[in-house]
Protein backbone atom coordinates (compact mmCIF):
# COMPACT_ATOMS: atom_id res chain seq x y z
CA UNK A 1 0.00 0.00 0.00
CA UNK A 2 0.78 3.75 -0.15
CA UNK A 3 3.31 4.82 2.16
CA UNK A 4 5.97 7.25 3.56
CA UNK A 5 9.22 6.69 5.17
CA UNK A 6 11.03 9.42 6.84
CA UNK A 7 14.37 9.50 8.06
CA UNK A 8 14.54 8.46 12.02
CA UNK A 9 15.39 11.54 14.53
CA UNK A 10 16.43 13.26 16.17
CA UNK A 11 18.30 15.04 13.37
CA UNK A 12 21.01 17.41 15.65
CA UNK A 13 22.31 20.45 13.91
CA UNK A 14 24.75 23.72 14.71
CA UNK A 15 22.95 26.99 14.03
CA UNK A 16 24.20 28.11 10.17
CA UNK A 17 24.69 24.28 9.11
CA UNK A 18 23.00 22.76 6.16
CA UNK A 19 19.85 20.93 6.53
CA UNK A 20 18.79 17.61 4.68
CA UNK A 21 15.74 15.32 6.16
CA UNK A 22 14.91 12.47 3.67
CA UNK A 23 11.70 11.53 2.54
CA UNK A 24 10.32 8.87 0.40
CA UNK A 25 6.85 7.02 -0.47
CA UNK A 26 5.76 4.64 -2.41
CA UNK A 27 2.39 5.66 -4.06
CA UNK A 28 0.55 4.01 -7.40
CA UNK A 29 -0.39 7.16 -9.97
CA UNK A 30 0.62 10.61 -9.18
CA UNK A 31 0.39 11.96 -5.36
CA UNK A 32 0.74 15.44 -3.89
CA UNK A 33 3.32 15.85 -1.23
CA UNK A 34 3.77 17.80 1.72
CA UNK A 35 6.06 18.61 4.35
CA UNK A 36 4.35 19.62 7.58
CA UNK A 37 6.35 21.43 10.85
CA UNK A 38 5.50 20.81 14.49
CA UNK A 39 6.69 23.33 17.31
CA UNK A 40 6.83 22.01 20.87
CA UNK A 41 3.04 22.23 22.14
CA UNK A 42 1.37 23.17 19.09
CA UNK A 43 -0.55 21.73 16.19
CA UNK A 44 0.87 21.41 12.67
CA UNK A 45 1.47 23.96 9.70
CA UNK A 46 1.85 23.19 6.08
CA UNK A 47 5.43 24.47 5.24
CA UNK A 48 5.29 23.53 2.04
CA UNK A 49 4.30 21.35 -1.28
CA UNK A 50 3.92 20.24 -4.98
CA UNK A 51 1.77 18.66 -6.36
CA UNK A 52 3.08 17.18 -9.79
CA UNK A 53 7.26 15.82 -10.62
CA UNK A 54 9.54 18.02 -10.64
CA UNK A 55 7.91 20.50 -8.59
CA UNK A 56 9.65 22.37 -6.15
CA UNK A 57 7.98 23.76 -3.34
CA UNK A 58 9.69 26.46 -0.92
CA UNK A 59 8.96 28.78 1.95
CA UNK A 60 10.95 30.50 4.68
CA UNK A 61 14.10 29.17 2.93
CA UNK A 62 13.02 25.53 3.19
CA UNK A 63 12.58 23.86 -0.11
CA UNK A 64 12.06 20.46 -1.64
CA UNK A 65 12.01 18.93 -4.75
CA UNK A 66 9.19 15.93 -5.91
CA UNK A 67 11.61 13.29 -7.48
CA UNK A 68 9.20 10.84 -9.63
CA UNK A 69 12.28 8.75 -10.89
CA UNK A 70 13.41 8.10 -7.42
CA UNK A 71 10.09 8.86 -5.05
CA UNK A 72 11.39 11.52 -2.74
CA UNK A 73 10.71 14.96 -1.00
CA UNK A 74 13.79 15.60 0.56
CA UNK A 75 13.67 18.73 2.94
CA UNK A 76 16.82 21.22 2.49
CA UNK A 77 17.60 24.44 4.12
CA UNK A 78 20.95 26.28 3.42
CA UNK A 79 21.44 27.31 7.47
CA UNK A 80 19.70 26.32 9.99
CA UNK A 81 18.19 28.81 12.92
CA UNK A 82 17.87 27.96 16.17
CA UNK A 83 14.44 28.67 15.86
CA UNK A 84 13.45 26.11 13.15
CA UNK A 85 14.09 22.89 15.61
CA UNK A 86 10.46 21.20 15.16
CA UNK A 87 9.12 17.59 14.34
CA UNK A 88 8.38 17.73 10.48
CA UNK A 89 6.41 15.63 8.96
CA UNK A 90 6.14 14.27 5.37
CA UNK A 91 2.74 13.65 3.46
CA UNK A 92 1.08 12.34 0.43
CA UNK A 93 -2.29 12.76 -0.91
CA UNK A 94 -2.42 9.64 -3.29
CA UNK A 95 -5.58 10.13 -4.69
CA UNK A 96 -6.94 14.48 -5.83
CA UNK A 97 -10.78 13.18 -4.65
CA UNK A 98 -9.65 11.05 -1.68
CA UNK A 99 -9.71 13.06 1.69
CA UNK A 100 -7.03 11.25 3.72
CA UNK A 101 -3.42 12.44 3.61
CA UNK A 102 -0.24 9.15 4.69
CA UNK A 103 1.73 10.78 7.02
CA UNK A 104 5.18 9.73 7.51
CA UNK A 105 6.38 8.86 11.17
CA UNK A 106 7.92 12.74 11.77
CA UNK A 107 11.40 13.86 12.26
CA UNK A 108 12.73 15.94 15.39
CA UNK A 109 15.09 18.50 14.32
CA UNK A 110 17.35 20.03 17.45
CA UNK A 111 19.37 23.05 16.24
CA UNK A 112 22.19 24.11 18.27
CA UNK A 113 23.49 27.66 19.21
CA UNK B 1 -8.89 35.58 10.43
CA UNK B 2 -10.01 31.83 9.04
CA UNK B 3 -9.06 29.00 11.02
CA UNK B 4 -9.35 25.59 13.61
CA UNK B 5 -10.26 26.49 17.37
CA UNK B 6 -9.49 23.49 19.40
CA UNK B 7 -10.89 24.12 23.00
CA UNK B 8 -10.00 23.12 25.91
CA UNK B 9 -5.87 23.04 25.27
CA UNK B 10 -5.63 20.92 28.62
CA UNK B 11 -8.08 18.86 29.94
CA UNK B 12 -8.23 16.33 32.73
CA UNK B 13 -10.09 13.17 33.17
CA UNK B 14 -10.90 10.55 35.88
CA UNK B 15 -10.85 7.01 34.59
CA UNK B 16 -14.24 5.94 33.44
CA UNK B 17 -15.96 9.62 32.43
CA UNK B 18 -16.53 10.09 28.83
CA UNK B 19 -15.36 13.49 27.78
CA UNK B 20 -16.05 15.60 24.78
CA UNK B 21 -12.87 17.70 22.79
CA UNK B 22 -14.30 20.62 21.04
CA UNK B 23 -13.13 21.52 17.56
CA UNK B 24 -14.57 24.62 15.32
CA UNK B 25 -13.48 25.65 11.78
CA UNK B 26 -14.78 29.19 10.56
CA UNK B 27 -13.26 28.28 7.05
CA UNK B 28 -16.30 26.95 5.24
CA UNK B 29 -14.18 23.07 4.48
CA UNK B 30 -16.19 20.49 3.63
CA UNK B 31 -13.77 17.52 5.31
CA UNK B 32 -12.86 17.76 8.94
CA UNK B 33 -10.36 15.04 10.45
CA UNK B 34 -9.26 13.73 14.47
CA UNK B 35 -5.72 12.60 14.99
CA UNK B 36 -3.86 11.23 17.82
CA UNK B 37 -0.27 11.88 18.90
CA UNK B 38 1.51 10.12 21.29
CA UNK B 39 5.32 11.63 22.92
CA UNK B 40 7.36 11.15 19.81
CA UNK B 41 5.14 9.41 17.87
CA UNK B 42 3.40 9.94 14.15
CA UNK B 43 -0.32 10.86 13.66
CA UNK B 44 -2.87 8.69 13.63
CA UNK B 45 -5.96 8.73 12.43
CA UNK B 46 -9.37 8.35 14.60
CA UNK B 47 -12.38 9.42 12.19
CA UNK B 48 -12.97 11.68 9.70
CA UNK B 49 -15.77 13.28 7.47
CA UNK B 50 -16.08 14.46 4.18
CA UNK B 51 -19.85 15.87 4.63
CA UNK B 52 -22.50 16.76 7.57
CA UNK B 53 -24.34 13.99 8.83
CA UNK B 54 -21.60 11.10 7.38
CA UNK B 55 -18.54 10.11 8.73
CA UNK B 56 -16.07 7.26 8.69
CA UNK B 57 -13.67 5.23 11.33
CA UNK B 58 -9.99 5.61 10.89
CA UNK B 59 -7.25 3.92 12.02
CA UNK B 60 -7.94 3.72 15.85
CA UNK B 61 -11.33 4.61 16.33
CA UNK B 62 -12.11 2.15 19.09
CA UNK B 63 -13.12 3.93 22.36
CA UNK B 64 -13.89 7.25 20.66
CA UNK B 65 -17.13 8.71 18.94
CA UNK B 66 -17.83 11.67 16.69
CA UNK B 67 -21.10 13.47 15.26
CA UNK B 68 -21.04 15.83 12.76
CA UNK B 69 -24.34 17.71 12.77
CA UNK B 70 -22.64 21.27 11.59
CA UNK B 71 -20.35 21.50 8.99
CA UNK B 72 -18.21 23.67 11.20
CA UNK B 73 -18.58 21.44 14.11
CA UNK B 74 -16.73 18.32 14.62
CA UNK B 75 -16.44 17.35 18.26
CA UNK B 76 -14.93 14.13 19.70
CA UNK B 77 -15.74 11.93 22.73
CA UNK B 78 -13.36 9.82 24.11
CA UNK B 79 -15.45 7.25 26.14
CA UNK B 80 -14.78 5.10 29.32
CA UNK B 81 -13.96 2.53 26.51
CA UNK B 82 -10.72 3.99 25.71
CA UNK B 83 -8.18 2.27 27.69
CA UNK B 84 -5.24 4.62 27.31
CA UNK B 85 -6.67 7.70 26.17
CA UNK B 86 -3.69 9.92 27.55
CA UNK B 87 -2.78 12.03 24.53
CA UNK B 88 -2.16 15.31 22.50
CA UNK B 89 -5.40 15.30 19.82
CA UNK B 90 -5.24 17.13 17.02
CA UNK B 91 -8.20 18.54 14.83
CA UNK B 92 -7.72 19.24 11.09
CA UNK B 93 -9.92 20.48 8.22
CA UNK B 94 -9.17 20.48 4.12
CA UNK B 95 -11.55 21.86 1.36
CA UNK B 96 -14.09 19.78 -0.59
CA UNK B 97 -11.72 19.64 -3.43
CA UNK B 98 -9.80 16.53 -1.72
CA UNK B 99 -6.57 17.73 -0.35
CA UNK B 100 -4.22 18.56 -2.85
CA UNK B 101 -4.02 22.33 -1.19
CA UNK B 102 -3.49 20.13 2.53
CA UNK B 103 -4.78 20.27 5.44
CA UNK B 104 -5.15 23.30 8.18
CA UNK B 105 -5.02 22.28 11.38
CA UNK B 106 -5.68 23.19 14.60
CA UNK B 107 -3.41 23.75 18.24
CA UNK B 108 -4.24 20.60 19.59
CA UNK B 109 -5.85 19.20 23.37
CA UNK B 110 -3.63 17.63 25.32
CA UNK B 111 -5.96 15.05 27.58
CA UNK B 112 -4.72 13.43 30.27
CA UNK B 113 -6.45 10.95 32.76
CA UNK B 114 -6.03 11.31 36.72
Amino acid sequence: GDSVTQMEGPVTLSEEAFLTINCTYTATGYPSLFWYVQYPGEGLQLLLKATKADDKGSNKGFEATYRKETTSFHLEKGSVQVSDSAVYFCALSFSPSNYQLIWGAGTKLIIKP
Amino acid sequence: DGGITQSPKYLFRKEGQNVTLSCEQNLNHDAMYWYRQDPGQGLRLIYYSQIVNDFQKGDIAEGYSVSREKKESFPLTVTSAQKNPTAFYLCASSPGQGVVYGYTFGSGTRLTVV
